[in-house]
């Protein structure tokens, strides 16, 4: 069955450090895949998505993420952290026909910014 | 942009209550989508739709139902109400080729008291 796991709850960092969120998946087939980002009291705003092609995949909000099929990851990473990005981030893969059209996702993971 | 809507941001009711959740969404999007988000669980699927009057189980429809009469309406009904369907619920949508993922709306927190 697919999944998705993301092993960190809570990660926190100073401003102006890098960060890598974790990501690892588990899916039969090319996986489609996701990071979206929730604010407090929001909904969730996809950042980046992965179909095929090139696996460093650039998204909004100056964030990127690489696929690595033989690890089954897709991490997260932004090389400044800026305290706007305190937020719970969520990685999900696209199953059912097509890819897209049922999505599943991590537990999340909790970003704190310290000034 | 495509737009969610979620009528209420929160919402408290009573044990066995019958609950009504609605959704809206003004893209023309086929596909929508119910999930229950609680901490350390992530999003869960309750439910979805391809089209109108097409219903499709996910992960934890039990105590739930939806209702799609129209194609951007998709509501979620909870029959009578538990606690432990206090949660924060999530409706999305994107149409057939969703290449650019899931619009979400701004989230509903129901409290059942």
């Amino acid at each position: 069955a697919q999944s998705v796991t993301q092993p960190d709850i809570h990660i926190t960092v100073s401003e102006g450090a890098s960060l890598e969120l974790r990501c690892n998946y588990s899916y039969g087939a090319t996986p489609y895949l996701f990071w979206y980002v929730q604010s407090p009291g929001q909904g969730l705003q996809l950042l980046l998505k992965y179909f095929s092609g090139d696996t460093l995949v650039q998204g909004i909000k100056g964030f990127e993420a690489e696929f690595k099929r033989s690890q089954s990851s897709f991490n997260l990473r932004k090389p400044s952290v800026h305290w706007s990005d305190a937020a719970e981030y969520f990685c999900a893969v696209g199953a059912g026909s097509g890819g897209y059209n049922k999505l599943i996702f991590g537990a999340g993971t909790r970003l704190a910014v310290h000034p | 942009d495509v737009k969610v809507t979620q009528s209420s941001r929160y919402l408290v009711k009573r044990t066995g209550e019958k609950v009504f959740l609605e959704c809206v969404q003004d893209m023309d999007h086929e596909n929508m989508f119910w999930y229950r988000q609680d901490p350390g669980l992530g999003l869960r699927l309750i439910y979805f739709s391809y089209d109108v009057k097409m219903k499709e189980k996910g992960d934890i429809p039990e105590g739930y139902s939806v209702s799609r009469e129209k194609k951007e309406r998709f509501s979620l009904i909870l029959e009578s109400a538990s606690t432990n369907q206090t949660s924060m619920y999530l409706c999305a949508s994107t149409p057939p080729q969703g290449v650019n993922g899931y619009t979400f709306g701004s989230g509903t927190r129901l409290t059942v008291v």
